[in-house]
């Protein structure tokens, strides 16, 4: 399965700035995806980022305030705009389905904490 | 639907003891069902994973148990040990989405 390295690990950055998250895995994929963990919650999808096009939001998430990059088949970036403490959460990003095992490898996440 | 509720929210196991979680789906178009083992500041991790042509997986003292009349399926933790304490997700996924139930916080009681 793939191998999906995450940076940063971690940042507590100030209200009102942006942060950019960077997602890079070991082999060429299609779709990339990111989710949020908000505390102690489960993982809610964020959008899907094919290369090539523009990224898919799911409901509730817009691009002005999580503009995703997919440059090429290994790499995708997702930003938070205009932080607030309500978007403390862990960020991570995952892969498409592995077609032998059918399953879903994460990064190991981006803690973040807006004060 | 979409959902896929999860119990018990937490579970605290005497070690030794069996740890068993609970998750029910609703849409019968599902052919994945994981279950990712997150700790602590990390990702969650692929544990084990069933399809639905299979009643039962096992892989060491993992085993998940599936009932796909009832729509069901069950995370079985023989032996639980301290080192298994984490917080537990079930999913169900056809093709690239996967719903995630809710969690639960396993603690094993050294």
């Amino acid at each position: 399965s793939a191998v999906i390295s995450q940076k940063p690990s971690r940042d507590i950055c100030q209200r009102g700035t942006s942060l950019t998250i960077q997602c890079q895995v070991d082999s060429q994929v299609t779709m990339m995806f990111w989710y949020r963990q908000q505390p102690g919650q489960s993982l809610t999808l964020i959008a899907t980022a094919n290369q090539g096009s523009e990224a898919t939001y799911e409901s509730g998430f817009v691009i002005d305030k999580f503009p995703i990059s997919r440059p090429n088949l290994t790499f995708s970036t997702l930003t938070v705009s205009n932080m607030s403490p309500e978007d403390s959460s862990i960020y991570l990003c995952s892969v498409e389905r592995d077609p032998s095992s059918y399953g879903y490898t994460f990064g190991s996440g981006t803690r973040l904490t807006v004060v | 639907q979409q959902q896929v509720k999860q119990s018990p929210q937490s579970l605290i196991v005497q070690k030794g003891g069996i740890s068993i979680i609970n998750c029910a789906y609703e849409n019968t178009a599902f052919d994945y069902f994981p279950w990712y083992q997150q700790f602590p500041g990390k990702g969650p991790a692929l544990l084990i994973a069933i399809r639905p042509d299979v009643s039962e997986k096992k892989e060491g003292r993992f085993t998940i148990s599936f009932n796909k009349s009832a729509k069901q399926f069950s995370l079985h933790i023989m032996d639980s040990q301290p080192g298994d304490s984490a917080t537990y997700f079930c999913a169900a996924s056809r093709d690239d989405k996967i719903i995630f139930g809710k969690g639960t916080r396993l603690h094993i009681l050294p």
